[in-house]
């Protein structure tokens, strides 16, 4: 079974100040997908970015980065430039596709605060 | 504005009803997948739908059950509504490729009194 894991409920940041959103997984598969989600207050689940777990570059989204360790499986979120919009629930999820199913595991959250 | 659609957007109901949640994927995604957010259990996936056919299954009750019609849209029932079914749920909709991903629609909270 796939387990996610974000180990802090709450973080705050400045704002335009950099702050880093940590998360780890467990899985024996060695093809899967790992994505970051924003929730705002409206609720709606939004995509932020995307690793696909064989390629090696970090993937980039604007002011959303990630720090992709493989061996150590973890997947850390870094926002740069931090704007009030950002403030929301951030979920990190993994897929199973190596194991033939795209559905997602989630960790149980990070809710951000973003101080003016 | 993801694409899919989901309605109603809220429901109150009692105990021991039965409801149903309707879903539509975004134009040309085959795969419907349905999750559970409550506070108690987080973000769960319940159940997958490709093309009609059920693909995967996750922590999704008897109570529970879903289809997709062949005009794609899906439909996830829920019976004999207990208080802790209260939940908001999501449905999201992908198309397989390299780049699947999944797009969440905007959800149906549900409160069972």
């Amino acid at each position: 079974a796939q387990t996610v894991t974000q180990s802090q409920p709450e973080m705050s940041v400045q704002e335009a100040e950099t702050v880093t959103l940590s998360c780890t997984y467990d899985t024996s598969e060695s093809d899967y997908y790992l994505f970051w989600y924003k929730q705002p207050p409206s609720r709606q689940m939004i995509l932020v970015i995307r690793q696909e777990a064989y390629k090696q570059q970090n993937a980039t989204e604007n002011r959303f980065s990630v720090n992709f360790q493989k061996a150590a499986k973890s997947f850390s979120l870094k926002i740069s430039d931090s704007q009030l919009g950002d403030a929301a629930m951030y979920f990190c999820a993994q897929d199973a596709s190596g194991a033939g199913s795209y559905q997602l595991t989630f960790g149980k959250g990070t809710k951000l605060s973003v101080i003016p | 504005d993801s694409g899919v659609t989901q309605t109603p957007k809220h429901l109150i109901t009692a105990t021991g009803q039965r409801v149903t949640l309707r879903c539509s994927p975004r134009s040309g995604d085959l795969s419907v997948y349905w999750y559970q957010q409550s506070l108690d259990q987080g973000l769960q996936f319940l159940i997958q739908y490709y093309n009609g056919e059920e693909r995967a299954k996750g922590n999704i009750l008897e109570r529970f059950s879903a289809q997709q019609f062949p005009d794609l849209h899906s439909e996830l029932n829920l019976s004999s509504l207990e208080l802790g079914d209260s939940a908001l749920y999501f449905c999201a909709s992908s198309t397989p490729g390299p780049q699947e991903t999944q797009y969440f629609g905007p959800g149906t909270r549900l409160l069972v009194l």
